[in-house]
């Protein structure tokens, strides 16, 4: 079964400091891979994609990584801010069909505290 | 949210009623998708639609259905609610399947079925 497992279920950091959150997936033939955050309230918004050939993908503060022969992904983000604080879900694509299938992770809750 | 206006926002519905959700999108994107959200899952694809009147089932998708009868609005209704139908639906749009392509999502529908 494509799964898409992600971890910690939820962080709490301080500001300033780093964190990486993981991704782990069983997902197969493989798209790509990408990271949204999601604020309180609102879609999901992306942050990265990268296909399979791709190692690491940046955009600004986050930088996602890729490792598609043990398939893992981690997203660290620097400098955390209070702003970061959200969910972020690591989402795999499948390829094939009509439309490539997304496969999405329940997310990582990140809390960033003064 | 890339032109995308989801409505309602909020909806509380009695258990039997029909119900119906709107997706309207100023990108003219050819494809269209409905997940809903839920504690503990990732978002799960209920229907997806590939251009006007093409239209097709995700994985979630009994006691759904959808309509798409022109480019920028895909409508999701609910046949006969049912309180395992209390979910946050969000809708989602993408230009193309091509493997890099984004996924932009709505700001989504809060959903509660008593």
């Amino acid at each position: 079964k494509n799964q898409v497992e992600q971890s910690p279920q939820s962080l709490i950091i301080l500001e300033g400091k780093n964190c990486t959150l993981q991704c782990n997936y069983t997902v197969s033939p493989f798209s790509n891979l990408r990271w949204y955050k999601q604020d309180t309230g609102r879609g999901p918004v992306s942050l990265t994609i990268m296909t399979f050939s791709e190692n690491t993908k940046s955009n600004g503060r986050y930088t996602a990584t890729l490792d598609a022969d043990t398939k893992q992904s981690s997203l660290h983000i620097t400098a955390s801010q209070l702003s970061d604080s959200a969910s972020y879900i690591c989402v795999v694509s499948e390829l094939g069909g009509a439309t490539n299938k997304l496969i999405f992770g329940t997310g990582t809750l990140l809390a960033v505290q003064p | 949210d890339a032109g995308i206006t989801q409505s309602p926002r909020h909806k509380v519905t009695e258990t039997g009623t029909p119900v119906t959700l709107r997706c309207h999108q100023t990108e003219n994107h050819r494809y269209m998708y409905w997940y809903r959200q839920d504690p503990g899952h990732g978002l799960r694809l209920i229907h997806y639609s590939y251009g006007v009147k093409d239209t097709d089932k995700g994985e979630v998708s009994d006691g759904y259905s959808v309509s798409r009868s022109k480019t920028e609005d895909f409508l999701l209704t609910l046949e006969s609610a049912t309180s395992s139908q209390t979910s946050v639906y969000f809708c989602a749009i993408s230009s193309s399947r091509d493997r890099n392509t984004e996924a932009f999502f709505g700001q989504g529908t809060r959903l509660t079925v008593v």
